[in-house]
């Protein structure tokens, strides 16, 4: 079975700081593919950034960075120079072959003016 | 940029009664899904629709649920003999592709059951 974990259910940041939002997940596969979405409070799910397991390279997008520990099954989501637009819920999610995402319960980010 | 539209926003149903939730998917996208998502819980996969046909579903979506496309833009998720732990957020996405490609979701319908 997949699974992914979000261990922090909330987290806070000042604007223009950086924080870091973690994900693990549990697989046996070895071809799938991880995305970050972003949940505004009353707004739909919106995709902040997507990684191939097969690419070593960390994905970015602009402010956003994951760090892709493969071995570690590990899928972290780095925002940086936070603005209080980023306020929202953000969902780890996985993806093998076929159609079925397997989500994290989300984080629950706060930024601070 | 196109989105993905969830009608209604809210829907407050009677225990036993059924109720469908529309969607209307991103005009070329192929692949299109339901999720829900139980207050305080992670969002959950239901069913996902290709080729006017069901191509996968979770042990969720039993004989209660069915999925529809009626014509060539909405999708929609009926719930016969609906039960209080019905009660949740359910989206609906779609995506160009499988599998890769991410999907592009809806704003959401609440559904509340009495």
């Amino acid at each position: 079975a997949q699974t992914v974990t979000q261990s922090q259910p909330e987290m806070s940041v000042q604007e223009a700081e950086t924080v870091t939002l973690s994900c693990t997940y549990d697989t046996s596969e070895s071809n799938y593919y991880l995305f970050w979405y972003k949940q505004p409070p009353s707004r739909q799910m919106i995709l902040v950034i997507r990684q191939e397991a097969y690419k070593q390279q960390n994905a970015t997008e602009n402010r956003f960075s994951v760090n892709f520990q493969k071995a570690a099954k590990s899928f972290s989501l780095k925002i940086s120079d936070s603005q209080l637009g980023d306020t929202a819920m953000y969902f780890c999610a996985f993806i093998r072959t076929g159609n079925q995402f397997y989500f994290g319960t989300g984080t629950s980010l706060t930024v601070i003016p | 940029e196109p989105e993905v539209t969830q009608t209604p926003s809210h829907q407050v149903t009677q225990m036993g009664q059924e109720v469908i939730l529309r969607c209307v998917p991103i005009s070329n996208h192929l692949y299109f899904y339901w999720y829900r998502q139980i207050l305080g819980q992670k969002v959950e996969f239901l069913v996902s629709f290709y080729n006017n046909e069901i191509s996968e579903k979770s042990e969720i979506f039993d004989d209660q649920f069915s999925v529809e496309r009626p014509d060539g833009s909405n999708f929609t998720l009926k719930i016969r003999s609906t039960k209080l732990e019905d009660s949740a957020m359910y989206f609906c996405a779609s995506s160009e592709w499988q599998g890769s490609q991410p999907q592009h979701f809806g704003d959401g319908t609440r559904l509340s059951i009495l």
